[in-house]
C-alpha cells in the first residue's frame, strides 16, 4: 500500500515556483522521501532524496516539516517541459534491500 | 553507455499466451527490479533482485516469474497471459552510494493481452 497521499493535479504559470505537497504521516524514523517525474509514459527520472534535512540539487528543492509527517517539493522557475506527473515516494527496507513505495502522483501542468 | 534497456517495447499476446520480458543494465548495479503501470496510476513493483543470486516478490507477483540470469540482465516471464496483466512493464536498475538509492529506469514494455 502507498504510503504517500498527494493532490491528483496542479497547475503553475510557466517562470513561477511550482510547489508540490506531499503527506507521508506514517512514514518511519529511517525511511527517506524521493521524489521522482515521469514525462508522458516514459520511465520515471529521479529528482531529489531527503530524511529530514532539507535538500537542494540543481533541478529543485525538497522541504521535509519536522515531524517528517509531509514534505514539498520546489521547482523554481517552473518550465513547459516540467509538464510531468510527479511522484512523492518512500523508501523502506535496510542493509541493502530497499524497496520504493509509489504513490499515484500528482499531474502537473506548467500554462504560457 | 545505454543504461537500462527493455525488449521488446510492444506486445500483444492472446489470453494463455506466455512470453519473456527482457531487461539489461550496464551500470554493474546489483539491484533490478520489475514494475508495472496500470494507467493513471503509480507504479506497483512486482519483482525484485537485490544482487546478483538473490529474488524477492513484491507487492503484485502473481502470474510473473523472474530469472536473475546474471548482474546485467533480469528476465520477466508470464506462463499463461490474462487480459488483466494489460500493462506497461518497467524495468529499473541501482546502486546504494551513501544515501542515494536513484533508480534508473528503461523505456518500458507496452503489453495488451486480448
Amino acid at each position: 500500500d502507498a504510503k504517500t497521499t498527494q493532490p491528483p493535479s496542479m497547475d503553475c504559470a510557466e517562470g513561477r515556483a511550482a510547489n508540490l505537497p506531499c503527506n507521508h504521516s506514517t512514514i518511519s524514523g529511517n525511511e527517506y522521501v524521493y521524489w521522482y517525474r515521469q514525462i508522458h509514459s516514459q520511465g520515471p527520472q529521479y529528482i531529489i532524496h531527503g530524511l529530514k534535512n532539507n535538500e537542494t540539487n540543481e533541478m529543485a528543492s525538497l522541504i521535509i516539516t519536522e515531524d517528517r509527517k509531509s514534505s514539498t517539493l520546489i521547482l523554481p522557475h517552473a518550465t513547459l517541459r516540467d509538464t510531468a506527473v510527479y511522484y512523492c515516494i518512500v523508501r523502506v527496507g535496510s542493509g541493502g534491500n530497499y524497496q520504493l513505495i509509489w504513490g499515484a502522483g500528482t499531474k502537473l501542468i506548467i500554462k504560457p | 553507455n545505454a543504461g537500462v534497456t527493455q525488449t521488446p517495447k510492444f506486445q500483444v499476446l492472446k489470453t494463455g499466451q506466455s512470453m519473456t520480458l527482457q531487461c539489461a543494465q550496464d551500470m554493474n548495479h546489483n539491484s533490478m527490479y520489475w514494475y508495472r503501470q496500470d494507467p493513471g496510476m503509480g507504479l506497483r513493483l512486482i519483482y525484485y533482485s537485490a544482487s546478483e543470486g538473490t529474488t524477492d516478490k513484491g507487492e503484485v507477483p502473481n502470474g510473473y516469474n523472474v530469472s536473475r540470469l546474471n548482474k546485467r540482465e533480469f528476465s520477466l516471464r508470464l506462463e499463461s497471459a490474462a487480459p488483466s496483466q494489460t500493462s506497461v512493464y518497467f524495468c529499473a536498475s541501482s546502486e546504494l552510494w551513501g544515501s542515494s538509492y536513484e533508480q534508473y529506469f528503461g523505456p518500458g514494455t507496452r503489453l495488451t493481452v486480448t
